[in-house]
C-alpha cells in the first residue's frame, strides 16, 4: 500500500496566489519527483530531485528534497488557469534497493480565474 | 511522438474475459514498469523489467495477470478471467536506468472498465 502521506489532498485558490504542498514519508527515500496529471492522462514529471536538501526550480515551480530525505515540497508561484490538476509525488528508493516509485495520493489544485 | 505510446487508450471487457494492454518505451529506455490506478488514487506499482528480465513483481499482482518483454523492447499486460475490481486506469512507464539518475517517463494509460 501507499507510505507517502500528501497534503492537502485539496486546493482551491485564486489565479495570481501562490501554493504550496507537501509529502512525508515513514521510510527514506534516496529519489523525489514530482508528477502533475490531468484527467485520461498519465502523469507528466515535473520536478525530480537527487540529493538530500536540493532545492530545485523549473520555471514557476520550485521544490525541496528534504534533509531527513523522508519528505519533499512542492511550490507554485503566481498561479494560471493550466496549473489546474492533480499533483503527485513520488519517492524511489534507487538502483540497487528497488526502482518502484512509491506515490502519495495527490493533491488536486482547483485554480479560479 | 518519441514518448511512451499505450494501447489500447479505452478497454471495455465483460468479467471473465481476457485482455492484453500494450506499452511502447521510449527508444533505448531499458526499464519498463508497470503501474496500477484506481479513483482518486496515486499510481501503484506492478512489475518491471530490466530489458527483457523481470526483476520484481509486486503482490497486488495475482497469478491472473502476466506481463511480458519478449525482446526487451515493447511489453504486453494480460489479465485473465478479469474481475470488476480490475477496473483501473493501467500506466506504463520507461526509464534509462543506469545513470544513477533514473528518472521514469509514463504514458497515457488503458483505462479498463470490466463490466
Amino acid at each position: 500500500g501507499q507510505q507517502l502521506n500528501q497534503s492537502p489532498q485539496s486546493m482551491f485558490i485564486q489565479e495570481g496566489e501562490d501554493v504550496s504542498m507537501n509529502c512525508t514519508s515513514s521510510s527514506i527515500f534516496n529519489t523525489w519527483l514530482w508528477y502533475k496529471q490531468d484527467p485520461g492522462e498519465g502523469p507528466v514529471l515535473l520536478i525530480a530531485l537527487y540529493k538530500a536538501g536540493e532545492l530545485t526550480s523549473n520555471g514557476r515551480l520550485t521544490a525541496q528534497f528534504g534533509i531527513t530525505r523522508k519528505d519533499s515540497f512542492l511550490n507554485i508561484s503566481a498561479s494560471i488557469p493550466s496549473d489546474v490538476g492533480i499533483y503527485f509525488c513520488a519517492g524511489q528508493l534507487g538502483d540497487f534497493s528497488g526502482s518502484r516509485l512509491t506515490f502519495g495520493e495527490g493533491t488536486q489544485l482547483t485554480v479560479n480565474p | 511522438d518519441t514518448g511512451v505510446s499505450q494501447d489500447p487508450r479505452h478497454k471495455i471487457t465483460k468479467r471473465g474475459q481476457n485482455v492484453t494492454f500494450r506499452c511502447d518505451p521510449i527508444s533505448e529506455h531499458n526499464r519498463l514498469y508497470w503501474y496500477r490506478q484506481t479513483l482518486g488514487q496515486g499510481p501503484e506499482f506492478l512489475t518491471y523489467f530490466q530489458n527483457e528480465a523481470q526483476l520484481e513483481k509486486s503482490r497486488l499482482l495475482s497469478d491472473r495477470f502476466s506481463a511480458e518483454r519478449p525482446k526487451g523492447s515493447f511489453s504486453t499486460l494480460e489479465i485473465q478471467r478479469t474481475e470488476q475490481g480490475d477496473s483501473a486506469m493501467y500506466l506504463c512507464a520507461s526509464s534509462l536506468g543506469n545513470s544513477g539518475k533514473e528518472t521514469q517517463y509514463f504514458g497515457p494509460g488503458t483505462r479498463l472498465l470490466v463490466l
